[in-house]
């Protein structure tokens, strides 16, 4: 149980370029979503945080017009990286939470390259 | 916002080793989980411990929360055992806050 699939694995992009990821629960109703983003080397640092029907809440320093996140159901989110330039390559996570439980469940991740 | 650090950063063991990673943080926390990041960049969910000891198989993992650290347990070690260990904690909502991790390599 409490599965999170992500797609796509994996993605190139030309820079100026927009490309969505996709994160869904698969066997249970996440009222939140989680994207986080990691560098080589690094730790995981949370963008946003989504509830279903609500707006994002974003980090400080990240740019919410940049990444759209979008939580149109209780089992999918989706992140939509505008206008990519090379510096947004990275490896982007998502996670979820069940109602009234506190363990997040992530995503295989999803690596983007924008050249 | 909290602090997490793990300690070692790197780990090396021989295949059949012990070892003790640790997490401390420097608030209270109402959240604490344990992953195991393999080479594809999964996130593997170990423990959720926020506070009290667990035991899955070959990892146990205690949380001391007054004290605001967290143990996790690694006995008889294996190759595939190798990959990044990251602690994380939340202390309202459901936020998490990662740490550094620990980078274990287990030679056979």
């Amino acid at each position: 149980g409490a599965v999170v699939s992500q797609h796509p694995s994996w993605v190139i992009c030309k820079s100026g370029t927009s490309v969505k990821i996709e994160c869904r629960s698969l066997d249970f109703q996440a009222t939140t979503m989680f994207w986080y983003r990691q560098f080589p080397k690094q730790s995981l640092m949370l963008m946003a945080t989504s509830n279903e029907g609500s707006k994002a809440t974003y980090e400080q320093g990240v740019e919410k017009d940049k990444f759209l996140i979008n939580h149109a159901s209780l089992t999918l989110s989706t992140l939509t990286v505008t206008s990519a330039h090379p510096e947004d390559s990275s490896f982007y996570i998502c996670s979820a939470i069940r109602a009234g439980y506190n363990e997040q469940f992530f995503g295989p991740g999803t690596r983007l390259t924008v050249l | 916002g909290i602090q997490v650090e793990q300690s070692p950063p790197d780990l090396i063991l021989q295949e059949g080793a012990n070892s003790t990673l640790r997490c401390n943080f420097s608030d209270s926390v109402n959240n604490l989980q344990w992953f195991h990041q393999n080479p594809w960049g999964q996130l593997i969910n170990l423990f959720y411990i926020p506070s009290g000891t667990k035991q899955n198989g070959r990892l146990s993992a205690t949380t001391v929360a007054t004290e605001r650290y967290s143990l996790l347990y690694i006995s008889s070690s294996q190759t595939t055992d190798s990959g990044v260990y990251f602690c994380a904690v939340g202390t309202s909502g459901s936020r998490l806050t990662f740490g550094e991790g620990t980078q274990l390599t287990v030679n056979p």
